[in-house]
């Protein structure tokens, strides 16, 4: 079974400041997908980016950006020029590629706070 | 984008009543969908996975009989909690793979909060 882990319960950054949020996890499956989802208050789950294992180019979506680390099992996030509607709870996930049948395996979590 | 929908967005019942979630794709087909618990300020936990025309895959732990799954067409999976106690009072999400979609995304509905007093 896969396992991962979210080491950082809560941060707090200035607005503008850029911001890492560590992951790790374990498996034994050599092709996967790793997730980092944001959750706000109103608890809808929103895709923030998506790393595919087999890809050894890190995943950007505007200002947020990974880096991973297939051998060190790391994922981290990035948040660059961080904005207040940043805050929230932030999970880091994971997917095996069991033809399309695997549920996620979520991190704890880690509440990001960004401060005005 | 693609979306689910969940109702009741929240619903308040007595002990050792049943309660009946539905999860819905809106506009694309889901042969699978995923049901998940939230306690509060905790982590999402994956209770089953919910396959069209067949039966539900429960996780280790996840009592089957109590919480009842079925996913009788492409757009709809229902969780019904049965004799339901306040440790069942939780956040459930469902989620949904859409079949169309390549790697396939799996897009969450807005969860619905039971109390259950």
């Amino acid at each position: 079974a896969q396992t991962v882990t979210q080491s950082q319960p809560e941060m707090s950054v200035q607005e503008a400041e850029t911001v890492t949020l560590s992951c790790t996890y374990d498996t034994s499956e050599s092709n996967y997908y790793l997730f980092w989802y944001k959750q706000p208050p109103s608890r809808q789950m929103i895709l923030v980016i998506r790393q595919e294992a087999y890809k050894q180019q890190n995943a950007t979506e505007n200002r947020f950006s990974v880096n991973f680390q297939k051998a060190a099992k790391s994922f981290s996030l990035k948040i660059s020029d961080s904005q207040l509607g940043d805050t929230a709870m932030y999970f880091c996930a994971f997917r095996g590629s069991g033809g399309g049948a695997d549920g996620l395996t979520f991190g704890k979590g880690t509440h990001l706070i960004i401060q005005p | 984008g693609a979306v689910v929908s969940q109702h009741p967005s929240w619903v308040i019942c007595k002990s050792g009543t049943s309660v009946k979630i539905e999860c819905r794709s809106l506009d694309f087909q889901a042969t699978t969908m995923f049901w998940y618990r939230q306690f509060p300020k905790q982590s999402l936990m994956l209770m089953a996975t919910s396959n069209e025309g067949s039966k539900a895959t429960y996780e280790q732990g996840v009592e089957k009989d109590k919480f009842l799954i079925n996913h009788a067409s492409l757009t709809l999976s229902t969780l019904t909690v049965t004799s339901a106690h306040p440790e069942d009072s939780s956040f459930y999400i469902c989620s949904a793979r859409d079949l169309g979609t390549v790697p396939y995304e799996q897009y969450f509905g807005p969860g619905t909060r039971l109390t259950v007093t």
